[in-house]
């Protein structure tokens, strides 16, 4: 069955780096976009962005460029997001999120979700 | 950037009875020339990742059960839980994936009243 399956909680000091990785099976890696969402304790959902595993292209929400990188390795199927010069606000659960991006160059849903890597930031 | 904003923040529903959440979009979110609505609703469990329901507005996941469903236009949209079970507890969120950056409501918590 598809599974995304995530790497495990991080405590970070505040101007640390963190990078969390995502490990697909059951289906083709590269076939689908991976995205990363992120929600504080007790908060909605944010996305960051998206990774084409295929290319390598990226495409990061504004509220992060500058502090995210997200890269795959095509060979293991994992895809990963490192998010640079943490804060305390970046303590959340990050998830990994698969989609399709269509013929028109849309892209879908997000299906299955990783099961979420919580980060806390603290001195 | 798409907003989109849920209504009601919280709703409390009896066991069996219908639960209504609504989905304000800022534009449009209707592909015209593919008739196609770029929104998806996610339940989300306590502790546990969202779940896919519904996706083009109203086309039902594999495996989820048929008292969920999703209508609306362009801009509103609703996902409706029929007869309302124990199981059901959860924040719902709405999604657009008709432009980046994705976003998403707020959320609507669903309780038992």
């Amino acid at each position: 069955q598809v599974q995304l399956v995530q790497s495990g909680a991080e405590v970070k000091k505040p101007g640390a780096s963190v990078k969390v990785s995502c490990k697909a099976s059951g289906y083709t890696f590269t076939d689908y976009y991976m995205h990363w969402v992120r929600q504080a304790p007790g908060q909605g959902l944010e996305w960051m962005g998206w990774i084409n595993p295929n290319s390598g292209g990226s495409n990061y929400a504004q509220k992060f460029q500058g502090r995210v990188t997200m890269t795959r390795d095509t060979s293991i199927s994992t895809a990963y997001m490192e998010l640079s010069r943490l804060r305390s606000d970046d303590t959340a659960v990050y998830y990994c999120a698969r989609s399709l991006r269509d013929s028109t160059g849309y892209l879908n849903w997000f299906d299955p979700w990783g099961q979420g890597t919580l980060v806390t930031v603290s001195s | 950037d798409i907003v989109l904003t849920q209504s009601p923040d919280s709703l409390a529903v009896s066991l069996g009875e219908r639960a209504t959440i609504n989905c304000k979009s800022s534009q449009s979110v209707l592909f015209s020339s593919k008739n196609k609505k770029y929104l998806a609703w996610y339940q989300q469990k306590p502790g546990q990742p969202p779940k896919l329901l519904i996706y083009w507005a109203s086309t039902r996941e594999s495996g989820v059960p048929d008292r969920f469903s999703g209508s609306g236009s362009g801009t509103n949209f609703t996902l409706t839980i029929s007869s309302l079970q124990a199981e059901d507890v959860a924040v719902y969120y709405c999604q657009q994936y008709y432009s980046t950056p994705i976003t998403f409501g707020q959320g609507t918590r669903l309780e038992i009243k």
